[in-house]
């Protein structure tokens, strides 16, 4: 298994209040990802990252910020938490960027009360 | 937008069955096509993976491909209760960042 590692694995928190989501990865992969999946929509891309500070927006990107100061580590931040955020967030890692081989983390559930 | 559609389910099959799971998608420049499967409360991992069209057998999974209409599919053979799961189909239309994941279907396989 890839060693992928995401915590908190679940979080209760209020509307209006910052939370930081941590991927902690032992593959040394290039490429990570932030995944939100929600009943009926599937999965799909917050930000991803191709390199260390290299990063970039993706499909649902607003009221999201990333970081990675390391190659292992990949941050999810909601700066304001909102009710429409609580989802199950998916961090991924690929080797290569042209290609749908992902390897996921075991994911965060996070409740927006 | 680039899509891609799947049937939900519940799909039920029992046990020894063939379960077919389709999967449409809406850019014909889409070039690589994943399966995922994601049990109940994990995360999704990948089982099969096509470039070509035509069919593409690993043990008793068979992807199939047919891009002039726009459609994959997932075939399990002697389906088992441990492959009750949700599947993914997801589509690459460049690279990693540009895949677009269906909502998925759910699998059921009765014993």
């Amino acid at each position: 298994d890839a060693g992928i590692t995401q915590s908190p694995r679940h979080k209760v928190t209020e509307t209006g209040t910052p939370v930081t989501l941590r991927c902690h990865q032992t593959e040394n992969h290039r490429y990570m990802y932030w995944y939100r999946q929600d009943p009926g929509h599937g999965l799909r891309l917050i930000h991803y990252s191709y390199g260390v500070k290299d990063t970039d927006k993706g499909e649902v990107s607003d009221g999201y910020s990333v970081s990675r100061s390391k190659t292992e580590d990949f941050l999810l931040t909601l700066e304001s938490a909102t009710s429409s955020q609580t989802s199950v967030y998916f961090c991924a890692i690929s080797e290569s960027e042209n290609t749908g081989e992902l390897f996921f983390g075991e994911g965060s559930r996070l409740t927006v009360l | 937008q680039k899509e891609v559609e799947q049937n939900s389910g519940p799909l039920s099959v029992p046990e020894g069955a063939i379960a077919s799971l389709n999967c449409t998608y809406s850019d014909r420049g889409s070039q690589s096509f994943f399966w995922y499967r994601q049990y109940s409360g994990k995360s999704p991992e990948l089982i099969m993976f096509i470039y070509s069209n035509g069919d593409k057998e690993d043990g008793r999974f068979t992807a199939q491909l047919n891009k002039a209409s726009q459609y994959v599919s997932l075939l399990i053979r002697d389906s088992q209760p441990s492959d009750s799961a949700t599947y993914l189909c997801a589509v690459n239309h460049g690279s990693a960042r540009q895949l677009t994941f269906g909502s998925g279907t759910q699998l059921t396989v009765l014993p």
